[in-house]
């Protein structure tokens, strides 16, 4: 399995242009998670779905939007870049635990993606 | 919202010594799970350990353990004869219990961790 990828690994984007973020898992899973990374900070969560065509906003959605039309696919779209979206975009994906005792949702990250906006 | 606070941006310990990581959260949940994460220059997120809120026993993870403080809310990350490959970010996370959050995780803004020789 090749687990969770992304692409591109980097990108620089000039202020206003517009660019969507791959994101594809092979592992089944339900749930799957945008997280953006600023310099010395945690990841926060941009966006989320739980499964084929449901999406719900995170806590920084501003600026992007998601769509979900596959289990495998869940990409991320960023329709006029700013200086404040230059991060470490993180993609991830989890079945949701169901129930306590059961093997819990482990959630798989991506490797990544730089974006710089000038 | 939960919070998690880590309270150390910056660590050093020498190889083969111990090292402890500190981590406090606040909710209002009862059912959750904590974690902590390693996310070395590779930037790879790597799950380290987690625990969950309803099992008093701290979890261990070969040289990694926890001290989990339920009602402290505090969760910290001790790391026995710390190898050079363990320099890294560390981010602890918490998540909630409930579908309603997507079960995504919230993190704290990490501590980073040299080994020396």
């Amino acid at each position: 399995n090749a687990g969770v990828t992304q692409t591109p690994k980097f990108r620089i984007l000039k202020i206003g242009q517009s660019m969507t973020l791959q994101c594809a898992q092979d592992m089944n899973h339900n749930y799957m998670y945008w997280y953006r990374q600023d310099p010395g900070m945690g990841l926060k969560l941009i966006y989320y779905s739980v499964g084929a065509g449901i999406t719900d906003k995170g806590e920084v959605p501003n600026g992007y939007n998601v769509s979900r039309s596959t289990t495998e696919d869940f990409p991320l779209r960023l329709e006029l870049a700013a200086p404040s979206q230059t991060s470490v975009y993180f993609c991830a994906s989890s079945y949701p635990p169901v129930k306590a005792g059961e093997t819990y949702n482990e959630q798989f990250f991506g490797p990544g993606t730089r974006l710089t906006v000038l | 919202a939960q919070t998690v606070t880590q309270s150390q941006p910056e660590m050093s310990v020498q190889e083969a010594e111990t090292v402890t990581l500190s981590c406090t959260y606040d909710t209002s949940e009862n059912n959750y799970y904590l974690f902590w994460y390693k996310q070395p220059p590779s930037r790879q997120m790597i799950l380290v350990i987690r625990q969950e809120a309803y099992k008093q026993q701290n979890a261990t993870e070969n040289r990694f353990s926890v001290n989990f403080q339920k009602a402290a809310k505090s969760f910290s990350l001790k790391i026995s004869d710390s190898q050079l490959g363990d320099t890294a970010m560390y981010f602890c996370a918490f998540m909630k219990r409930s579908s309603n959050s997507g079960y995504a995780l919230n993190f704290g803004k990490g501590t980073s961790l040299l080994v020396t020789p």
